[in-house]
């Protein structure tokens, strides 16, 4: 089975431009989350939705948004880019057991903002 | 709030033994551990419960106890494979009493090296 897919694995950007990136969730997981990571630090939880509406929100500005398509694979936009910005994005994908359920990581998006 | 691991590094040789904790200033109702390899995406290794469950992955282990509110991950008789940054994170409890599952608070992380 396929795990968790993220589009593009790479990408640079200049201060201000906007960037989409792409999850595809392992088959049958209803709920996606979005973490932020930056180099020597844990992941940080930026977003998650669970049958296409937003479950949960983390502490972000408005320029990160985030949406869920029927088919339940997700997509993390971010306007106005900063500097700041350049890390690790995760994507990660669970399925619904309470307080068993386990989150499947994706390999990521390194995104780099010059 | 971020749970707080220790130790920040762990340096090793292949066969020795290793405690990782992770302490929460809130109550816990479970863990999560995870590692990470440089340059890829966090490996989900194990969920601790509240009421002491230890589980196992290889010959790695956890325990959780809930009163103080702390997991401990214990590596024995590591490999080279073992070497990463482990994290351990804590789902969201609502306040209705509910477990966000999709929202983990994440550990500073703690750096393994296992040389030969």
């Amino acid at each position: 089975d396929a795990g968790v897919t993220q589009s593009p694995t790479h990408l640079i950007k200049t201060r201000g431009q906007h960037v989409t990136l792409r999850c595809s969730p392992i088959s049958g997981h209803k709920s996606v989350s979005w973490y932020q990571q930056v180099l020597g630090q844990g992941p940080q939880f930026i977003f998650q939705y669970y049958e296409k509406e937003e479950r949960g929100r983390g502490n972000f500005p408005d320029r990160f948004s985030a949406r869920q398509f029927p088919n339940y694979s997700s997509e993390l936009n971010v306007n106005a880019l900063l500097l700041g910005d350049s890390a690790l994005y995760l994507c990660a994908s669970s399925e619904y057991r309470g307080r068993r359920s386990e989150a499947f990581f994706g390999q990521g998006t390194r995104l780099t903002v010059v | 709030q971020q749970p707080v691991q220790s130790p920040q590094a762990v340096i090793l040789r292949e066969g020795e033994d290793a405690v990782i904790n992770c302490s929460s200033s809130k109550a816990l109702y479970s863990v999560h551990w995870y590692r990470q390899k440089h340059g890829e995406a966090p490996v989900f290794l194990m969920i601790l419960l509240k009421g002491g469950e230890q589980k196992g992955h290889e010959k790695i282990s956890a325990s959780f106890n809930e009163k103080k509110q702390q997991s401990s991950l214990y590596l024995t008789a590591s490999q080279l494979s073992y070497s990463g940054t482990y994290f351990c994170g804590t789902p969201h409890e609502t306040s209705a009493g509910g477990t966000s599952y999709g929202k983990l608070t994440f550990g500073q992380g703690t750096i393994l090296t296992v040389h030969p």
